[in-house]
Order: C-alpha cells, then structure tokens, then sequence
C-alpha cells in the first residue's frame, strides 16, 4: 500500500519570503513523486517530480523540491513566494513497481496563502 | 490544445437519477482514471483504465461504474445518485511505462451536486 501525508491543511507567508510545503509518504518499493497546483475552479496541474537522481528538482514557476529518503519525505519549496502562488497543493506518490497502471495516491492537500 | 476534456462541467441532480461523465482525451495516452475530490479527503481513485476495453476499481468504487469503450474516451456512469456522491470530478491520463515520468494531464473537473 501506498500514502501520502500532508501535515498542514494551511500555510501562510509574506510575499517574498521562503515557503515550504511538507509532504511525507509510504511505499512498499521505491517512489516516483510528484507536487500538483490546483487553481480554484480548475484541475490540478503537474509541478515537478522526482524520479531519479539529484535529490533536489526544479520545476514550473521557480518551485524546487527535496527528495529526502531517510526522511520519506518530498517537501515543496519556493525561495521567495508570490501572491499568485497561492493556491491548493497536492503532493502525489506512485509505486516504481506499478507497471500496470501506475495509479497516484495523493495527499490531502495544503492551502497555501502569500499575502502581500 | 492537446489535454483532456471533461464534459458536464456542472451538474445538479435528484436522488436516484443516473448520470454519465464523459472524458476525453486527445494525447493517446494509455492510462486514464477517475477521481473524486472532497474537502479534507484529497483525491480519491473510483476506477482506472490501463486501455482500450479494460476497466479495473479504485479506491472507492461503490456506486459507480465505468467503460472505455474507445482508447481515448473514459466514461463515468452513476445508475442512481446519492447525496454522498455530491463531489468534484477528476478524469486524468497518462502513458505507460517510461511515460509515466510525466504524471497525470487533469481535466478541469466536473461538480456535481446530488439533492
């Protein structure tokens, strides 16, 4: 079985600050990971992901994650945040050894809030 | 643009009306799957498709059922609504394999409401 874990349903920051979203997860095998943004009224969009390799990964909108597997854990971060990266977050785990169908779970998201 | 489409995008039904959500996507993607999204919940899998006339259950398929009749459309039937399947709809698809690397191409969601 797999899972994901969000721990904070909301995060708050100052517009040009760091932000960091917290995502932890379980698998059986090794992970593919994955961060999503959700816009209200719209479906989630694919952030960035971790596959193999370095351990930090950029993504779209100068987002960057660490992949961290002592720690099970894929953190989202950002190094100065904008009021339009607010929006709903949703961390994703899929198991390397699903070849069938390579089904996602996801967590259960974090609101993330910049405000000016 | 290439990507998925989800068709209703809004919906109101009565208790024990069926519905189908129609998915459709035009990137020949292999893989396609329908989730739910509920306040708190996150995403929850109803079913999955791994192609053409395959169809398998999720995490929470009571309730619903599902056909992939053609490769590029997913359909998602609910023979009698109830209140609890008031929720946002997500169809999503990817490739197989090494494409898998891509994650998911998300429709932009239908909500229904079961009254």
């Amino acid at each position: 079985a797999q899972s994901v874990a969000q721990p904070e349903d909301q995060v708050n920051v100052a517009e040009g600050n760091p932000l960091t979203v917290k995502c932890t997860y379980s698998v059986s095998g090794n992970p593919y990971l994955f961060w999503y943004v959700q816009y209200p009224n719209r479906g989630l969009q694919f952030l960035l992901k971790y596959i193999t390799g370095d351990n930090l990964v950029k993504g779209s909108y100068g987002f960057e994650a660490e992949f961290n597997k002592s720690q099970t854990s894929f953190h989202l971060k950002k190094p100065s945040a904008l009021v339009s990266d607010s929006a709903l977050y949703f961390c994703a785990v899929r198991d390397r050894r699903d070849t069938n169908a390579g089904k996602s779970t996801f967590g259960d998201g974090t609101t993330l809030t910049v405000k000016p | 643009n290439a990507g998925v489409t989800q068709t209703p995008k809004f919906r109101v039904l009565k208790t024990g009306q069926s519905m189908t959500l129609l998915c459709a996507q035009d990137m020949n993607h292999e893989y396609m799957y329908w989730y739910r999204q509920d306040p708190g919940m996150g995403l929850r899998l109803i079913h999955y498709s791994v192609g053409e006339g395959t169809t398998a259950k999720g995490e929470v398929p009571d309730g619903y059922n599902v056909s992939r009749l053609k490769k590029q459309n997913f359909l998602l039937g609910l023979e009698s609504a109830a209140p609890s399947q008031t929720s946002v709809y997500f169809c999503a698809s990817s490739r197989p394999g090494q494409g898998a690397f891509a994650g998911y191409t998300f429709g932009s969601g239908t909500r229904l409401t079961v009254v």
